[in-house]
């Protein structure tokens, strides 16, 4: 079992939609959990960083976190075309300072 | 903001030749600088966790005699593919750490990527 699981997608929405994004993990050990945005052939992108249980919001971003459940999910809302991009869920603090990435979602927006 | 960068952006090589390839903190320093690859469609895999002026830590089943590491100052690391295959093929990200930040992994800041290509 990978330690953090994450649908690969693709997932596919209408502009404007809502998008929900999720990882589960098994280690209780993580402490942080973050999302990355990477578009095609770049560099992942930070956008969202939470510590604790509960939700985190910014702009059209929230993060929610569930650490009983060992559950994160990003949303997404008022979805935009140039929000289609993979997004991948990391968690830290299980050891060291090494992040443990999900496998990514690709989403795309279409008008 | 944190800006990382990478060079080259891509490159295309001959089985059997080293590639260097540079990760360089902008506009800040850091202290920790950890090396991924990443395959077609598939996440990001850590190789190696690089300190300024020690030892790059290598993860299990990485070969740190073909993918040396070095991070000579606290705004540049270096990863040299030494004889390189055509497996050696991917995308190779960096990311740093800025100095001084707390033991939180929200100060680490990703590279552009660099694409390797193997003949």
């Amino acid at each position: 079992q990978k330690e953090v699981e994450q649908d690969p997608g693709p997932l596919s929405v209408p502009e404007g939609a809502i998008v929900s994004l999720n990882c589960t993990y098994s280690n209780s050990a993580f402490q942080y959990f973050m999302w990355y945005r990477q578009y095609s052939r770049k560099g992942p992108e930070l956008l969202m960083y939470t510590y604790s249980s509960g939700n985190k919001e910014d702009g059209r971003f929230t993060a929610q976190v569930d650490k009983s459940s060992k559950y994160i999910s990003l949303f997404i809302r008022d979805s935009q075309p140039s929000d289609s991009a993979t997004y991948l869920c990391a968690m830290g603090g299980g050891g060291g300072n090494k992040l443990t990435f999900g496998t990514g979602t690709q989403l795309k927006v279409e008008l | 903001g944190a800006v990382v960068s990478q060079h080259p952006s891509w490159v295309i090589c001959k089985s059997g030749t080293s590639v260097k390839i540079e990760c360089r903190s902008l506009d800040f320093q850091a202290t920790t600088m950890f090396w991924y690859r990443q395959f077609p469609k598939q996440s990001l895999m850590l190789m190696a966790t690089s300190n300024e002026g020690s030892k790059a830590t290598y993860e299990q089943g990485v070969e740190k005699d073909k993918f040396l590491i070095n991070h000579a100052s606290l705004t540049l690391s270096t990863l040299t593919v030494t004889s390189a295959h055509p497996e050696d093929s991917s995308f190779y990200i960096c990311s740093a750490r800025a100095a001084g930040g707390r033991d939180l992994l929200d100060t680490q800041y990703f590279g552009p990527g660099t694409r390797l290509t193997v003949l």
